[in-house]
């Protein structure tokens, strides 16, 4: 069966400091893989994806993903966070878009 | 481009009423999805059109949860009746047919079922 989990419901870090937000997922074939980001009040809105070739993907405002088979993870990394990165992050799989997955989410909270 | 539209932002109706969500998806996009999001289950898939069409309905949680979709620049998700387990954020998404898998997502619609 299909699933994403995201183990880290609630993260809290303080600006300046990295962080790894966490995806596992379950998959009976090769996956499509994303990472969207959920702003208060707002939509998602994607972050990155991978499909195949480098299984590190470069995403936006310093972030990057790592796509690990063996794993079955996907996590996404940064550096120094940003107080502006405080949102909620939703690791998703499937074959395509029209079938995604979502996990439960992983809020970010970052300390000034 | 405007972005998907959805109406109305948040709803509060009474259990048993009949309630419309309604979705503008981003002129010229092909595909059209429905999502309910609650702290308990996440993001799910209700169902998703390809040019109108209705194509996958499997998550669409029982028989009092329909969707319809005229034309290209319209869609609705309708409950009736309403049920207080019914009350989520309501996403609705749209894309283009591209290589891309990019999905589009409106702001939502709160509801409320009390």
């Amino acid at each position: 069966a299909q699933s994403v989990t995201q183990p880290d419901i609630h993260i809290t870090v303080s600006e300046g400091a990295s962080l790894e937000l966490r995806c596992n997922y379950s998959y009976g074939a090769t996956p499509y893989l994303f990472w969207y980001v959920q702003s208060p009040g707002q939509g998602l809105q994607l972050l990155l994806k991978y499909f195949s070739g480098d299984t590190l993907v470069q995403g936006i405002k310093g972030f990057e993903a790592e796509f690990k088979r063996s794993q079955s993870s996907f996590n996404r990394r940064k550096p120094s966070v940003h107080g502006s990165d405080a949102a909620e992050y939703f690791c998703a799989v499937g074959s395509g878009a029209n079938n995604l997955f979502f996990g439960t989410g992983t809020r970010l909270t970052v300390i000034p | 481009d405007a972005g998907v539209i959805q109406s109305p932002r948040h709803e509060v109706t009474e259990m048993g009423q009949e309630v419309t969500l309604r979705c503008k998806p981003i002129s010229g996009h092909d595909y059209l999805f429905w999502y309910r999001q609650t702290m308990m289950r996440g993001l799910e898939l209700l169902i998703y059109f390809n040019n109108n069409v209705p194509i996958d309905d499997s998550g669409m949680p029982e028989d009092r949860f329909s969707a319809k979709m005229p034309n290209a620049s319209f869609s609705t998700l309708k409950i009736q009746p309403s049920e207080p387990r019914d009350s989520a954020v309501y996403f609705c998404a749209s894309r283009s047919d591209t290589w891309d898998e990019k999905l589009f997502f409106g702001s939502g619609t709160q509801l409320s079922v009390l």
